[in-house]
């Protein structure tokens, strides 16, 4: 499996509502990461973790909460977010060595309302 | 942070000729990545240059590297309509544990 997989595709929320991303990979990869991409933007890193842990977290608002249960998966919970928050979010993993790509899953383009 | 600017911000050119995106960034790295974005979806990589290595080959793609002048040039040869998406450069840094993305190069390939 050479695939990051990234669900939902789509997701419509409120701004009082609670919802999770959910990216998954089975590559053995020990580095994942949230990017955020606006319309016509490159990514913007969010966080990364490393074997589990995190280790970057770019002064992200706390209303986008990360958590990796284990080394294949990856979750973005949000609460009481804004309709600026709309956007693709993306997963990705890396072997950490310097010698490969990263691997983007499709992403999950969220829209606030 | 955007780490660097990629100029043109748009390049539009017929089919078989070659295409060119230069990439500039601004801090210390450990290699420089060129990714392909079709539709505001997923970046799918294209090719990894290391920092002590100067040009590399893969298929159509020529990718070079001047870590005196902090920037990279990707060149696609004999293009194809399918070629039409975004191109993003990316600088991994020293740690090797951050992948930071310049502004992009939208690229349309005309039939």
């Amino acid at each position: 499996d050479t695939e990051v997989t990234q669900t939902p595709k789509h997701l419509v929320m409120g701004m009082t509502n609670k919802k999770s991303l959910k990216c998954e990979q089975h590559m053995g990869h020990r580095a994942m990461y949230w990017y955020k991409q606006k319309a016509k933007k490159p990514p913007e890193l969010m966080f990364v973790y490393s074997y589990e842990k995190l280790s970057i977290n770019e002064s992200v608002p706390s209303r986008f909460s990360p958590e990796c249960p284990n080394s294949s998966l990856l979750n973005l919970h949000l609460h009481a977010l804004q309709p600026e928050d709309s956007a693709l979010y993306l997963c990705a993993s890396s072997q950490g060595t310097g010698f490969y790509g990263y691997t983007f899953g499709s992403g999950t383009r969220l829209t606030v309302v | 942070s955007q780490q660097g600017e990629e100029d043109p911000q748009a390049l539009s050119i017929q089919e078989g000729e070659n295409a060119t995106m230069n990439c500039s960034y601004k801090t210390s790295i450990n290699n420089l990545q060129w990714y392909r974005q079709n539709s505001g979806r997923g970046l799918v990589h294209l090719i990894l240059i290391r920092s002590n290595e100067r040009e590399k080959h893969s298929g159509r793609l020529r990718v070079t590297l001047d870590t005196s002048k902090k920037s990279s040039s990707l060149l696609i040869t004999a293009s194809r309509a399918a070629d039409t998406a975004s191109y993003f450069c990316a600088t991994e840094n020293n740690a090797g544990n951050m992948l930071t993305f310049g502004g992009g190069t939208r690229l349309m390939v005309k039939p």
